[in-house]
């Protein structure tokens, strides 16, 4: 059974860098047939695509995060990581990882529902 | 960007009865929505995909219909555990994919 684990500081200050990683077990990243993706969840609000990355490396990026978002993967270690830099506290979320199934749009393989989810991990952005 | 937007925000609803919750797109996402659930304290769990076929394990309860821009999700009769927060999202454009607000469905 397929298992995804975020991890990662609670706590980061203003306009540093926010890392967290995602383990997957119990299944390969490297599957053609998914995505893994990065969503976020501030205090009392709803969900926000932060990002999505192919096991090939290809990445797509929510144009309002873009310039401040890297996201990678780690086939080797089963593992993806989310990079957010200069956070303010308008970044305090929980923080989800998520496997999204696959499907072809002209060729091209596009994530669908995201059906596999972490437990999420609570990142305060504060001094 | 696609803007979804969920109505209504809160739908107060008794144990057994049906509660009936909406998606509107701002563009058509053909029927390339899903439906997730989610409780407090949680991750958002998948309930529907391609707009009307149930995720595994999820009741014949839950069932959703509409394509284009106008998406319901119904649940025929409303359990003790179904009271949470539900969100629609669309992945049918994308960069960004997008989520609704989330309609709470809380104890009448």
């Amino acid at each position: 059974q397929l298992q995804l684990q975020e991890s990662g500081p609670g706590l980061v200050k203003p306009s540093e860098t926010l890392s967290l990683t995602c383990t997957v077990s119990g299944g390969s990243i490297s599957s053609s047939s998914y995505y893994w993706g990065w969503i976020r969840q501030p205090p009392g609000k709803g969900l926000e695509w932060i990002g999505s990355i192919y096991y090939s490396g290809s990445t797509y990026y929510n144009p309002s995060l873009k310039s401040r978002v890297t996201i990678s993967v780690d086939t080797s270690k089963n593992q993806f990581s989310l990079k957010l830099s200069s956070v303010t506290a308008a970044d305090t979320a929980v923080y989800y990882c998520a496997r999204a199934d696959v499907m072809i749009v002209v060729v091209i393989p596009t994530p669908t529902a995201f059906d596999i989810w972490g437990q999420g991990t609570m990142v305060t952005v504060s001094s | 960007e696609i803007v979804m937007t969920q109505s209504p925000a809160t739908l107060s609803v008794s144990p057994g009865e049906r509660a009936t919750l909406s998606c509107r797109a701002s563009q058509s996402v053909s029927s390339n929505l899903a439906w997730y659930q989610q409780k407090p304290g949680q991750a958002p769990r998948l309930l529907i995909y391609g707009a009307s076929t149930r995720a595994t394990g999820i009741p014949a309860r839950f069932s959703g219909s509409g394509s284009g821009t106008e998406f319901t999700l119904t649940i025929s009769s409303l359990q003790s555990e179904d009271f949470a927060v539900y969100y629609c999202q669309q992945y049918n454009n994308w960069p960004p994919r997008t989520f609704g607000q989330g309609t709470k469905v809380e104890i009448k």
